[in-house]
């Protein structure tokens, strides 16, 4: 069965970076782009942008350019989230998705609490 | 970017009553690219809908998806004790990819 199993909770200070891993198990992990969402406490979903496996292409949300790096590594099936120069705006939930075309983000990462405070 | 506005922002119903979510894109959406998600207290969101109308894997058929081009609506036939959540809708096919801001289901 598919899985994503993210890595677990960060606490970081104000302009600091945090990369957020995302482990995929049950699939082929080139033939699914990875997409990143975040959802800030008592808030609604916030798309990031995607990384594709198989050529390591990105497209990133423009909120986040200039701020965020996706990338993969395929000999772990691992995706990665790195984000920089945090705010507490950064406050959230992150989670990694499995992009497809039919059915758009269908299995999500249990999610990666990251709280932002001096 | 595509704006979903979602109605109304809570809803109160007893359980057996029925549920009309809506949701409003600010453009033309593809309804090969729309869905819906339920998400509970503490958890992640769960697929119910895409290609507006196709249930995801195990959802049972009291959920129902309709709709095209700005106008979605997804439809609980009759509620049951756990459908009491928050559900967003969310569209695909155009980057930046988007969601609601959510529907509240609350028991009455």
């Amino acid at each position: 069965q598919v899985q994503l199993v993210q890595s677990g909770a960060e606490v970081k200070k104000p302009g600091a970076s945090v990369k957020v891993s995302c482990k995929a198990s049950g699939y082929t992990f080139i033939d699914y782009y990875m997409h990143w969402v975040r959802q800030a406490p008592g808030q609604g979903f916030e798309w990031m942008g995607w990384v594709i496996p198989n050529s390591g292409g990105t497209n990133y949300a423009q909120k986040f350019q200039g701020r965020v790096t996706m990338t993969r590594d395929t000999s772990l099936s691992t995706a990665y989230m790195e984000l920089n120069r945090l705010t507490s705006d950064d406050t959230a939930v992150y989670y990694c998705a499995r992009g497809e075309v039919v059915t758009g983000l269908e299995y999500w990462g249990q999610g990666t609490p990251v709280t932002v405070s001096s | 970017e595509i704006v979903l506005t979602q109605s109304p922002g809570t809803l109160s119903l007893s359980p057996g009553e029925r549920a009309t979510l809506s949701c409003r894109a600010s453009q033309s959406v593809s309804s090969s690219y729309f869905g819906w998600y339920q998400q509970k207290p503490g958890q992640g969101p769960r697929l119910l809908i895409y290609g507006a109308s196709s249930r995801a894997t195990g959802i049972p058929d009291r959920f129902s998806g309709s709709g095209s081009g700005t106008d979605f609506t997804l439809t609980i036939s009759r509620l049951e004790p756990e459908d009491f959540a928050v559900y967003y809708c969310h569209q695909y096919g155009s980057s930046p990819l988007t969601f609601g801001g959510g529907t509240k289901v609350e028991i009455k």
